[in-house]
């Protein structure tokens, strides 16, 4: 089985422009997480989706906002991009979305915001 | 509130020596527990988890934890440390009341570097 994939790898872009992301989970997974993760501030959850509805959410602003298609693929968007939104993004799935679960956990797409 | 500390944010040791990675969480309830790796440009691979049952957990590589309720610990360790496991260890957990709004949310510790020297 193919991993998780997540596309772009690598993404540059300027303040208040937005962006974004795509992951794609292992077949037959339908539930999609997205993580932050900044030298400062480690990992931090941003949602998670499962059968095309947001289950839970972490403490971002709105301007992080993300959504499933119907195949479980995930997109992730960031709107007036900021400096501090320079970070490893990542993406995990995992067959249902329940507690205990193992996670299986793309490359990550790394934004530099300049 | 979940938390998660990692204690000590850089473990070197000998190739060879024991690797003792520690963590320890703060939660009303003892929650699900994971070690997680991460080796550089790469995503998060997991090396064990607890869930419920036998208290010291195997995992991939030859590490193991054991999850101590008294303690509130979970310390991962490894009796011989090679080359290869150099990176970066993470400690996490989730919420383990099902139904709950955590669902699969994971609450990482910091972090912990292991570098193993020759």
């Amino acid at each position: 089985k193919a991993g998780v994939t997540q596309t772009p790898r690598y993404l540059i872009k300027t303040r208040g422009q937005q962006v974004t992301l795509s992951c794609s989970p292992i077949s037959g997974h339908r539930s999609v997480s997205w993580y932050q993760q900044t030298p400062g501030q480690g990992l931090q959850f941003l949602f998670e989706y499962f059968s095309e509805t947001q289950r839970n959410k972490g403490n971002f602003p709105g301007r992080f906002s993300g959504r499933q298609f119907s195949n479980s693929r995930s997109e992730m968007n960031v709107s007036t991009l900021e400096l501090g939104d320079s970070a490893l993004y990542l993406c995990a799935s995992s067959p249902r979305s329940q507690p205990g679960e193992k996670l299986f956990f793309g490359s990550g797409t790394q934004l530099s915001v300049l | 509130a979940q938390s998660v500390t990692q204690l000590g944010s850089h473990v070197s040791v000998s190739e060879g020596a024991l690797v003792l990675l520690r963590c320890n969480y703060s939660s009303s309830v003892p929650p699900y527990l994971f070690w997680y790796v991460q080796y550089p440009n790469q995503g998060l691979q997991l090396l064990l988890k607890y869930t419920t049952g036998a208290t010291l957990v195997k995992g991939i590589n030859g590490f193991e934890a054991e999850f101590k309720k008294s303690e509130t610990s979970f310390h991962l360790t490894k009796p011989s440390a090679h080359m290869s496991d150099a990176a970066e260890y993470f400690c996490a957990v989730s919420d383990r009341a099902a139904g709950g709004t955590s669902y699969g949310k994971l609450t990482f510790g910091q972090g912990t570097i292991l570098t193993v020297h020759p």
